[in-house]
């Protein structure tokens, strides 16, 4: 079993509608969250960093974790199709060194 | 443009051969991260260098070997090549060493090995 897992999708929306993007984790170590967005072809690119649980708020991204089920979202609201990309998870333990374990990425499009 | 830098973009090997990719973080960062990532495994963890010191390792291939260097720039070496080996490999920096604030990757090398 992955440490983390993500859905692969592909996840298919409309434009304008909420996305929600979720992992699951097994390592009840794991205190930092991350959220990276990568483009075919490119970098992966921060996005949202959130440390232990509760919710983070930057403009249409609201990232939200709950250590207790071990469980952390995105959420996407208004899509655009320049949000098309695929969507990673990351998460580290303090002792980890710079260590992160990504998830496997869900692959979003987002329709006109 | 993120600020680091990875070359080259593209490489085509054969199978035996041995191949340095090289990385230059973003200004003021002092470690640098290397991951694979291929389709079936994803991002993998390769090892972690902060100001010339070797600081965290992951999966890493004993055929595969890395150093940071006075300047920061950071090389990747991958020796004795394997079809398997052909991956998109990805340099990233921070300022601290902890990364756990996340951190800023290059655009990647893509290894082909035939």
């Amino acid at each position: 079993q992955k440490e983390v897992e993500q859905d692969p999708g592909p996840l298919s929306v409309p434009e304008g509608a909420i996305v929600s993007l979720n992992c699951t984790y097994s390592n009840s170590a794991f205190q930092y969250f991350m959220w990276y967005r990568q483009y075919s072809r490119k970098g992966p690119e921060l996005l949202m960093y959130t440390y232990s649980s509760g919710n983070k708020e930057d403009g249409r991204f609201t990232a939200q974790v709950d250590k207790s089920s071990k469980y952390i979202s995105l959420f996407i609201r208004d899509s655009q199709p320049s949000d098309s990309a695929t969507y990673l998870c990351a998460m580290s333990a303090f002792n980890q060194g710079g260590k992160l374990i990504f998830g496997q990425g869900t692959e979003l499009s987002v329709k006109p | 443009d993120s600020g680091v830098t990875q070359t080259p973009k593209h490489l085509i090997t054969a199978t035996g051969q041995r191949v340095t990719l090289r990385c230059s973080p973003r200004s003021g960062d002092l470690s640098v991260y290397w991951y694979q990532q291929s389709l079936d495994q994803g991002l993998q963890f390769l090892i972690q260098y902060y100001n010339g010191e070797e600081r965290a390792k992951g999966n890493i291939l004993e055929r595969f070997s890395a150093q940071q260097f006075p300047d920061l720039h950071s090389e990747l070496n991958l020796s004795s090549l394997e079809l398997g080996d052909s991956a998109l490999y990805f340099c990233a920096s921070s300022v601290e060493t902890g990364g756990n604030y996340g951190y800023t990757f290059g655009s990647g090398t893509r290894l082909t090995v035939v």
